[in-house]
């Protein structure tokens, strides 16, 4: 079974410029998160859906950050106009309905993004 | 305030031997649980080990076990008999109470690299 895959491992743009970034979920995972870490930081929360509505959006830094799943499946990231303060990796992770108490968050390989 | 404190940013270990990889945390909620991730070059998060504050016993996942010192609130990783593939960087990371979503709250990491 595919685990939780991201697309692209790395984009490289223009300050100014638009960068979309794809994140397909384990199937069947109604859970999904974005995370981010930004160069020497930790690694923070940016939101979480379930299914297709925004559970919590509450680590979602400004409004040039538009977050989308369509149809509960795959989501998207789009960061317009990206900023330098923008660049890091951008995790995904998913997890079935009722994984509180274990682990059970799974992780993507991440997509970074460079803002030059 | 920092909830999740590594101080050892980079450590060497001797293959075959143990180390311990130190992780504080700071809540004031009793319910809690806390992870450690293993984030090899890939860039995948892993999952290594879960302990919930209600725990009583320290959890255990074959190489990896987690000292669990509730009083002192530290949630230290030991991964005993090391290998070449241990060479990663390690997240310790807190989801406050049980209906948080699996919304984790990480640490700064600590990169272990073993040498033959």
């Amino acid at each position: 079974e595919a685990g939780v895959t991201q697309f692209p491992s790395h984009s490289v743009i223009e300050k100014g410029q638009t960068v979309t970034l794809r994140c397909d979920p384990i199937s069947g995972h109604d859970n999904l998160y974005w995370y981010r870490r930004v160069m020497g930081k930790e690694i923070k929360f940016l939101l979480h859906f379930v299914k297709e509505s925004k559970q919590d959006e509450s680590g979602m830094p400004n409004n040039r950050f538009l977050a989308e799943r369509t149809g509960g499946t795959y989501s998207t990231l789009k960061v317009q106009p990206a900023e330098l303060e923008d660049s890091g990796v951008y995790f995904c992770a998913s997890s079935l309905s009722g994984g509180v108490r274990t682990g059970e968050l799974f992780f993507g390989e991440g997509s970074r993004l460079t803002v030059l | 305030a920092q909830k999740i404190t590594q101080t050892q940013p980079g450590m060497f270990v001797q293959e075959k031997e143990a180390v311990t990889l130190d992780c504080t945390y700071d809540t004031s909620d009793q319910s809690y649980g806390l992870f450690w991730y293993k984030q090899p070059s890939s860039g995948e998060m892993i999952f290594l080990i879960y302990q919930g504050s209600y725990d009583e016993q320290n959890a255990t996942e074959g190489r990896y076990s987690l000292n669990f010192q509730k009083a002192r609130k530290s949630a230290n990783l030991v991964i005993s008999a090391s290998q070449l593939g241990d060479s990663a960087m390690y997240f310790c990371a807190m989801r406050e109470g049980w209906a948080a979503g699996n919304k984790l709250t990480f640490g700064g990491g600590t990169r272990v690299l073993v040498k033959p």
